[in-house]
């Protein structure tokens, strides 16, 4: 059973440009998390999607960011004319219902 | 919202010594996991432990949850055992929410 499958796993944008990062999910697991690693914040939610639903967006910031969950196909996190703030690690988690929670290798997104 | 504190936050072992990793919450939580992020940077889950003890090779957790703390057993270290070992909890309706400890960075030398 292949674990949680985040790609690229690093990129790099210069500022001004989009940013998206995929995720597939475990086999089986319909809900979809994502969260960012800042070096000095540590990891940090930002936002829990099920099959086509947005469930939570609380830790998302307000502007540039978004996220899907289409029916077909891996979880999208989109970052909008990237900034050098946004350099961080991006990870990716899944689970079969709301509870123990599988991640991925996780993006390195680096701003240029 | 809830806090989560990792104790110590760095730790040096000489190569077969055994450690004990602890963290402490601020609330009652119905989610708990154990990570150990390697330095290449990867997530590597450890544990579901929301209570009780559960054991993995030379690795065990134990969580007691109405004293609000969980420990992580490391026996017979190993350089591969070398990395942050994060805590993360949850609680309530919004459990899947984890909220991290800032982890606890072990060094094990040969």
């Amino acid at each position: 059973n292949a674990g949680v499958m985040q790609n690229p796993r690093h990129l790099v944008r210069r500022r001004g440009q989009e940013a998206r990062l995929r995720c597939s999910p475990m086999k089986g697991h319909s809900h979809v998390y994502w969260y960012r690693q800042l070096p000095e914040e540590g990891l940090k939610f930002m936002v829990y999607l099920q099959k086509e639903n947005i469930i939570d967006e609380s830790g998302m910031p307000k502007e540039r960011f978004s996220a899907e969950f289409p029916k077909e196909g891996p979880s999208i996190l989109r970052i909008q004319q990237v900034v050098r703030g946004d350099s961080a690690a991006y990870f990716c988690a899944s689970s079969p219902s709301r509870t123990e929670a599988f991640f991925g290798q996780g993006t390195r997104l680096t701003v240029v | 919202g809830i806090q989560v504190e990792q104790s110590p936050p760095d730790l040096i072992l000489q190569e077969g010594a055994n450690s004990t990793l602890r963290c402490n919450f601020s609330d009652s939580v119905n989610n708990l996991q154990w990570f150990h992020q390697n330095p290449w940077g990867q997530l590597i889950n450890l544990f579901y432990i929301p209570s009780g003890t559960k054991q993995n090779g030379r690795l065990s957790a134990t969580t007691v949850a109405t004293e609000r703390y969980s420990l992580l057993y490391i026996s017979s270290s190993q350089t591969t055992d070398s990395g942050v070992y994060f805590c993360a909890v949850g609680s309530g309706g919004s459990n899947y929410k984890l909220t991290f400890g800032k982890g606890t960075l072990l060094t094990v030398n040969p």
